[in-house]
């Protein structure tokens, strides 16, 4: 049981360049989000999703793609990488029960140059 | 604008002190979680209050969540290096579909 996957840990960019940050999970779990993590700053909502085919905007959406087409994925694209997306990023999910907390990957961290 | 407040953001304390982090916001939460984050990880998940007033042990961590659920606290007896880490405390504001918000977090540092 390998709960929740991001891949790659580690990834450098060139300002302009595209990439995929990948998220999978194996719980079933209905919800999916992406976080930022920045110095300072906390954990940011990047976007997130309720289901299969449904996603949303959180607090920091700009610059950022998502899409939901299984429940296991919820892949993040950057279009364009600007240095200001230097920053840890988190996949977190959970179940549909309100009580029940989010289990979290171990992050990407991305440096954009 | 933070909708969750916590305070301190940083401590550094003693080995075998006591010692509580608070999270406080003007907006009514269904539910708040703390987690806790260690370097290079992600956050895990430490308890959940969903009850104005309740409160919560853990061995020697105390969750208290405010009655008029718009705060809630952390409470650490007898810290030990083993509690370093990052808390975040983190809320649901109904029981929709509405994401979870975080605090900015209290970065604790236990020496022995």
């Amino acid at each position: 049981n390998a709960g929740v996957t991001q891949t790659p840990k580690f990834q450098v960019l060139k300002t302009g360049q595209s990439m995929t940050l990948q998220c999978a999970q194996d719980m079933n779990h209905e919800y999916m989000s992406w976080y930022r993590q920045d110095p300072g700053m906390g954990l940011r909502l990047i976007h997130y999703s309720v289901g299969a085919g449904i996603t949303d905007q959180g607090e920091v959406p700009n610059g950022y793609n998502v899409s939901r087409s299984t429940t296991e994925d919820f892949p993040l694209r950057l279009l364009s990488a600007a240095p200001s997306q230097t920053s840890v990023y988190f996949c977190a999910t959970k179940n549909r029960v309100v009580s029940m907390g989010y289990t979290f990957g171990s992050g990407t961290r991305l440096t954009v140059v | 604008t933070q909708l969750l407040e916590q305070s301190p953001q940083f401590l550094s304390i003693q080995e075998g002190e006591n010692l509580t982090v608070y999270c406080n916001s003007s907006s009514v939460f269904s539910s708040l979680q703390w987690y806790r984050q260690e370097p290079g990880e992600g956050p895990v998940l430490l308890v959940t209050v969903v009850t104005g007033g309740e409160v919560k042990k853990l061995k020697r961590l105390t969750f208290q969540f405010g009655d008029a659920r718009k705060d809630s606290s952390l409470h650490i007896t007898a810290a030990q290096p083993g509690d370093t880490g990052l808390y975040l405390c983190a809320g649901v504001k109904d029981s929709g579909n509405t994401p979870l918000v975080f605090g900015k977090g209290t970065r604790l540092s236990v020496i022995a």
